[in-house]
């Protein structure tokens, strides 16, 4: 079956630090990927997604690259805010509509 | 526009307790799904329904009931609570089964005691 596995939290950074979120996916057939955030006290909002190998999604100044070699969808972004503190959760997609996710990874940023 | 909509926020039960969460979309979407959030679990699909008249069980549908008689709602039905329901409920939709974004509510936070 598919599964999603996101590296272990609680993730704490300074301001303006350089961020990396691992994840790595098991799945049938060819997923598309996502990275969503859940900022606290509301639902899952979609971040960034890649649908197809080598792409690389984009939005607010975090990144991810589809690797199908190593089956991994790191998230990344050189120089986060306070304001990104969130939990992060990485997912895939190979049945329309179902999506399977990750954990979750929580990201504290400190001034 | 006011997207997904849940109610209630919170709900405590008792063991054997039945109820009902509500979830409502104004996009038109087709699409709607329910998940559940546990720690360390990430979400997990309870059901979804891919148009009125239309639903599925997903990967943890055991105690769950759903049905989509209109296109904005999509209620998830709890027969008989049991504590292991203790959870953080997410309903989603997307325009269609194929579209990449899926738009959450806010949850609802349930305590089965």
């Amino acid at each position: 079956g598919n599964s999603v596995t996101q590296m272990e939290g609680p993730v704490t950074l300074s301001e303006e630090a350089f961020l990396t979120i691992n994840c790595t996916y098991t799945a049938t057939g060819y997923p598309s990927l996502f990275w969503y955030v859940q900022y606290p006290g509301e639902g899952l909002q979609l971040l960034l997604k890649a649908t197809k190998a080598d792409d690389k999604g984009s939005n607010k100044g975090f990144e991810a690259t589809y690797r199908k070699e190593t089956t991994s969808f790191h998230l990344e972004k050189g120089s986060v805010q306070v304001s990104d503190s969130a939990v992060y959760f990485c997912a895939l997609r190979t049945s329309y509509g179902k999506l399977t996710f990750g954990q979750g990874t929580i990201l504290t940023v400190h001034p | 526009n006011a997207g997904v909509t849940q109610t209630p926020k919170f709900q405590v039960l008792k063991t054997g307790q039945s109820m009902t969460l509500q979830c409502a979309q104004d996009m038109n979407h087709e699409y709607m799904s329910w998940y559940r959030q546990d720690p360390g679990m990430g979400l997990r699909l309870i059901h979804y329904s891919v148009g009125a008249g239309i639903t599925d069980q997903g990967e943890v549908p055991n105690g769950y009931n759903v049905s989509r008689s209109t296109t904005e709602d999509f209620p998830l039905r709890l027969l008989s609570a049991a504590p292991s329901q203790t959870s953080v409920y997410f309903c989603a939709s997307s325009s269609t089964a194929d579209s990449y974004e899926q738009y959450f509510g806010p949850g609802t936070r349930l305590t089965v005691t």
